[in-house]
């Protein structure tokens, strides 16, 4: 079956770093979404990924291995902002998404 | 105006009652989704619509009728929906279906069944 797994929950201090990780397991592979959910709003876009690498978009960073079925989201100088859901979700071989159930992002002071 | 507008934000209804959510998007997409999204659970894709066609329908109860009108708007009617139901139900929208373009969601509509 088709699969997403990435982590409940973190937790991380203000002006740290955080890596937010997404494991897949599709049936055929064209591209990884990073979505961000603050709560009661809608879902938002961060990335896009399809080829190997590292993408990056100001503080937010975006990491894809397709031999290992892995991706990262890396936020930097975290804010207090960036308390939220951040959602992983695969593009199978039929271009249907495949959802995570999402990583609630903590920021402490 | 914001992308992806959904109405009413919040809706509480009896198990007997019936009710629509609204859903309009002024981006000149073509194709229109549904999604249930219920605490720690991942989105469930309920209904595609694309250049106001029905391309999917993954298994949903008969209890939600989508409709729509034209490729700005969408709806799902409601009837004698179940707690269970409760949730909340997202709109999203994207140029074109099959594509690699990203989705726009409208904020929500949290349906509370009783």
């Amino acid at each position: 079956g088709q699969n997403i797994d990435q982590p409940t929950e973190m937790t991380a201090t203000e002006g740290a770093i955080v890596q937010i990780n997404c494991t897949y397991q599709t049936s055929g592979f064209n591209g990884l979404f990073w979505y961000q959910q603050h709560a009661g709003e809608a879902p938002t876009f961060l990335s896009y990924n399809v080829l190997d690498g590292l993408e990056e978009k100001g503080r937010f960073s975006s990491f894809l291995s397709r031999s290992k079925g892995y991706s990262y989201l890396l936020l930097k100088e975290l804010q207090m902002k960036d308390s939220a859901s951040y959602l992983c979700a695969c593009m199978d071989s039929n271009y249907q998404l495949i959802w995570g159930a999402g990583t609630k992002l903590i920021i402490k002071p | 105006e914001t992308g992806v507008t959904q109405t009413p934000r919040h809706l509480v209804m009896g198990m007997t009652n019936k009710k629509s959510l609204k859903c309009e998007q002024h981006l000149g997409h073509n194709a229109m989704y549904w999604y249930k999204q219920s605490a720690k659970k991942p989105l469930e894709l309920m209904f595609v619509y694309s250049l106001e066609e029905r391309v999917e329908n993954n298994s949903v109860p008969s209890r939600f009728s989508p409709e729509c009108p034209n490729s700005s708007h969408l709806f799902l009617h409601l009837h004698t929906l179940q707690p269970e139901d409760s949730a909340l139900y997202l709109c999203a929208s994207s140029q074109l279906l099959g594509d690699t373009g990203e989705l726009f969601f409208g904020e929500g509509s949290r349906l509370t069944v009783l």
